[in-house]
């Protein structure tokens, strides 16, 4: 079974630019989640979908970030214009709903750097 | 609010040694999960153990076992006879069933394997 896929796996921009990542899930994941880690800290969740509908955005800074999950498989979030403080490493992971949704799968990120 | 405490921010431990590393939680829920998620270097997380709050009987999976004492909301994990393989980030990470089935990340324990 493939994983979770993500891309690109590394970007730099400048300040006040913008940019898109890409992410698929495991096929029949009908959970899709975005994740924020800056370095040294834990994933914090940034914006989860169930199919193409939102759960959960409430930490989600919405004056520059949002994301789309239009066709309820792939997703991609942007951040609009990128600040210092948005370097970091964005994670997409999936699941099942419900119960068997307990364990989350995670691609393997892209680390984005704004200079 | 529920919330994952990590007191560990690095530890190490000799190869084929044990090691523990602890997690305390708060919370108001009497039914949860409670996950160790592995973070190598390589940034891909994989889960490593999970705990239903309702099981009494704690976890096991080959060399990684847990402690659960949920009266004192603790959830420790022992890696056996630990290998280099086991140099990480490890998460630990609280889960409430039912509605967005989210997780709250601990701020994670930095494990180096020494030779």
């Amino acid at each position: 079974e493939a994983g979770v896929a993500q891309s690109p796996r590394y970007k730099i921009i400048e300040k006040r630019q913008s940019v898109a990542f890409w992410c698929n899930p495991i096929s029949g994941h009908a959970t899709l989640y975005w994740y924020q880690q800056i370095l040294g800290q834990g994933p914090k969740l940034l914006i989860q979908f169930q199919n193409n509908g939102v759960v959960d955005d409430s930490q989600l800074p919405k004056d520059r970030f949002s994301a789309e999950r239009l066709k309820g498989v792939d997703s991609t979030l942007k951040i609009q214009p990128a600040k210092l403080e948005d370097s970091a490493v964005y994670l997409c992971a999936s699941s099942l709903w419900g119960p068997k949704g307990s364990e989350q799968y995670f691609g393997p990120g892209t680390r984005l750097t704004v200079t | 609010a529920q919330t994952v405490t990590q007191s560990q921010p690095e530890m190490s431990v000799q190869e084929a040694e044990t090691v523990t590393l602890s997690c305390t939680y708060d919370t108001s829920e009497n039914n949860y999960y409670l996950f160790w998620y592995k973070q190598p270097p390589s940034r891909q997380m994989i889960l490593v153990i999970r705990q239903e709050a309702y099981k009494q009987q704690n976890a096991t999976e080959n060399r990684f076992s847990v402690n659960f004492q949920k009266a004192a909301k603790s959830f420790s994990l022992k890696i056996s006879d630990s290998q280099l393989g086991d140099t990480a980030m490890y998460f630990c990470a609280f889960m409430k069933p039912g509605g967005a089935y989210k997780y709250i990340f601990g701020t994670g324990t930095r494990l180096k394997v020494l030779a």
